[in-house]
């Protein structure tokens, strides 16, 4: 098992452009969650998904879409990128209903 | 959402002594979970909670669960080197998880 996947790694984009962070599991869990970790903000969600199609906001959820169409992938996606979205994103996943959530390695991002 | 707040912020402390940090929130809890995030690494839950006044240990590590279920305190006993990293507290609401601001733990060889 490979566990829950992140790319890229590292990304940096110029104001205004658009990209999709991956994020894969393969553990067949139903949940699946993007977070933003800031320094001493600790960790905010931006979106979740309790399964395949079913998508919802989190915390944080402006400037970022989302879409669940396998129960494997997650992508999150920037319309337009802004400095205040340079942040770490990590992609979680979880059984529904448990606790144990199950993190990536995270996508370090940088929007000048 | 959910404020939770951790303290201390951060540590710096001697290989060998013990730790202790805590988690308040504004409202009750009916859970309260322990993370720790490795440098460069996503997070690892290390103990759950789910009943006022319970104590659970993990290892050297000791987690409670508050009587007025508005925090929760994490222990580390004989701390070594690779203790070093993020440790957060979280709540999970049902759908949404909520995570604490952080104590990040140097340990001291």
């Amino acid at each position: 098992n490979a566990g829950v996947t992140q790319t890229p790694k590292f990304q940096v984009l110029k104001t205004g452009q658009s990209m999709t962070l991956q994020c894969a599991q393969d553990m067949n869990h139903e949940y699946m969650s993007w977070y933003r970790q800031d320094p001493g903000m600790g960790l905010r969600l931006i979106h979740y998904s309790v399964g395949a199609g079913i998508t919802d906001q989190g915390e944080v959820p402006n400037g970022y879409n989302v879409s669940r169409s396998t129960t494997e992938d997650f992508p999150l996606r920037l319309l337009s990128a802004a400095p205040s979205q340079t942040s770490v994103y990590f992609c979680a996943s979880s059984r529904l209903g448990t606790d144990t959530q199950y993190f990536g390695p995270g996508t370090r991002l940088t929007v000048l | 959402g959910q404020q939770l707040n951790q303290s201390p912020q951060s540590m710096f402390i001697q290989e060998g002594e013990d730790v202790s940090m805590n988690c308040t929130s504004s409202s009750i809890f009916n859970t309260w979970l322990w993370y720790k995030q490795d440098p460069g690494e996503g997070p690892v839950l290390l103990i759950a909670l789910y009943k006022a006044g319970e104590l659970t240990s993990n290892g050297r590590l000791t987690a409670q669960f508050g009587i007025t279920r508005k925090d929760s305190f994490l222990n580390i006993s004989a701390s070594i080197p690779s203790d070093v990293g993020i440790y957060f507290c979280a709540e999970n609401t049902g759908n949404q998880f909520y995570f604490g601001t952080g104590t990040s733990l140097t340990v001291i060889p």
